[in-house]
């Protein structure tokens, strides 16, 4: 069955990059009606979407995090990426990918996700 | 400040139906579909209920959802201890141009 896998470092300084990977087995990226996403969870507090991407490109962002993301698609590696800039510890959290599913009509919109991978720890800290 | 409002609590006994609410906009709630997810101890997030009222393949039926308004609401019926977990609530957002969850409920079996 499809599942997904989180990799990066588990530590990052202040003002650096933040950059993770997450990578895609028993199944294609590159399958339509799905985009491929990212969710964080600070320590102690709720869920918040930072974007998605699909595997031509277009994407999808939280506006409230837009000038510092960029999520990008490896179709070949089956992978995708989030790169967050200028961290401060504020983006401090348990980063998840998921695959997302999209599709709308006239009469209806949907947007969630199905497919989870078990989340990575990112810690900003000198 | 998640736009999508829920209780931070939720409590009942073994076999008790609980009912938690999500209150939000007509941007959000009120012209689309609306997502629950299961969050259990130390876990990642689970799918529960997907546009309103549909359960994946595999959640039990004593979950469901549904939505008026701009306000959505997940039952449980039939509490079990398994249950306790944090639920949240998620819809996309016209006006913010992105997807949203909502604050969060922490349900314990007591």
């Amino acid at each position: 069955q499809l599942q997904l896998q989180e990799s990066g470092p588990g530590l990052v300084k202040p003002s650096e990059t933040l950059s993770l990977t997450c990578t895609v087995s028993g199944g294609s990226i590159s399958s339509s009606s799905y985009y491929w996403g990212w969710i964080r969870q600070p320590p102690g507090k709720g869920l918040e979407w930072i974007g998605s991407i699909y595997y031509s490109g277009s994407t999808y962002y939280n506006p409230s995090l837009k000038s510092r993301v960029t999520i990008s698609v490896d179709t070949s590696k089956n992978q995708f990426s989030l790169k967050l800039s200028s961290v401060t510890a504020a983006d401090t959290a348990v980063y998840y990918c998921a695959r997302t599913y999209i599709s709308s009509s006239p009469s209806y919109y949907y947007y969630y996700m199905d497919v989870w991978g078990k989340g990575t720890t990112v810690t900003v800290s000198s | 400040q998640s736009v999508l409002t829920q209780p931070p609590s939720a409590s009942g006994t073994p076999g008790q139906r609980v009912t938690i609410s999500c209150s939000g906009s007509n941007s959000n709630i009120g012209s689309k579909t609306v997502n629950w997810y299961q969050q259990l101890p130390g876990t990642a997030p689970k799918l529960l209920i997907y546009s309103s009222n549909q359960r994946p393949s595999g959640v039990p039926d004593r979950f469901s959802g549904s939505k008026s308004g701009t306000s959505a609401s997940l039952a449980i019926s039939g509490l079990q201890s398994e249950d306790e977990a944090d639920y949240y609530c998620a819809a996309w957002d016209d006006s913010l141009n992105g997807y949203v969850f909502g604050t969060g409920t922490k349900v314990t079996v007591l």
